[in-house]
């Protein structure tokens, strides 16, 4: 069975600190690799997709991707409290079946 | 992305009944997907909507609780039937992007059976 693991946190961080999420997968074969965002009573949104080993850069945030390791990460600098969320790995294996972690809670404190 | 509306956005329901949930978008897409979210948990694929074919279930779904429809590109719905309060969770759809990985989710329906 497909899998992707994240830690629950909550991770707290003081705000203007850099925030660390983590994931990892179990499918060797999957391509696609996704950040979504979900604040509480929300639906997620997709704030980060990378493709190819590396960081990828948008804003504040950055992707990282190693494929021969299985892990993704991404990184979110200057954190600020309206980061404070539920991020949820995701990855796709093919046929556009996306697996979902089960999400990192971080808050970040003022 | 598209824009994806979905109604109603919360119910509260009567054990033994159904509900029907619906899902538009405001541009054609091939592929419809209908997903669970359990308090507390990450995201379960129910099914996979195409238009003009059966709906693709996924294991410990069935479309005899979960029956979906696809009339058109723009539309799906999905009905929880005879309902029981391990049915209360949040319905999301979402669809792909241009890229044809990446989804882009409804606001979803919060489900609560009493």
């Amino acid at each position: 069975q497909k899998e992707v693991e994240q830690n629950s946190g909550p991770l707290s961080v003081p705000e203007g600190a850099i925030a660390s999420l983590n994931c990892t997968y179990s499918d060797r074969g999957s391509q696609s690799f996704f950040w979504y965002r979900q604040y509480s009573g929300k639906s997620p949104e997709l704030i980060m997709s990378i493709y190819s080993n590396g960081d990828k850069e948008d804003g504040r945030f950055t992707a990282q991707l190693n494929k021969a390791s299985q892990y993704v990460s991404l990184l979110i600098r200057d954190s600020q409290p309206s980061d404070s969320a539920t991020y949820l790995c995701a990855v796709n294996g093919g046929y556009q079946k996306v697996t979902f972690g089960t999400g990192t809670k971080l808050q970040v404190i003022p | 992305s598209a824009v994806i509306s979905q109604k109603p956005s919360r119910d509260i329901c009567q054990r033994g009944t159904s509900l029907t949930i619906q899902c538009q978008v405001d541009s054609q897409v091939t592929m419809m997907f209908w997903y669970r979210q359990q308090p507390g948990q990450s995201l379960t694929l129910i099914a996979t909507a195409n238009q003009g074919s059966e709906a693709t279930y996924e294991s410990g779904f069935v479309i005899d609780k979960f029956p979906i429809s696809r009339p058109n590109l723009t539309f799906s719905t999905l009905t929880v039937s005879n309902m029981s309060p391990e049915d209360s969770s949040i319905y999301l759809c979402s669809v792909g992007g241009q890229g044809g990985n990446e989804q882009f989710f409804g606001p979803g329906t919060r489900l609560t059976v009493l």
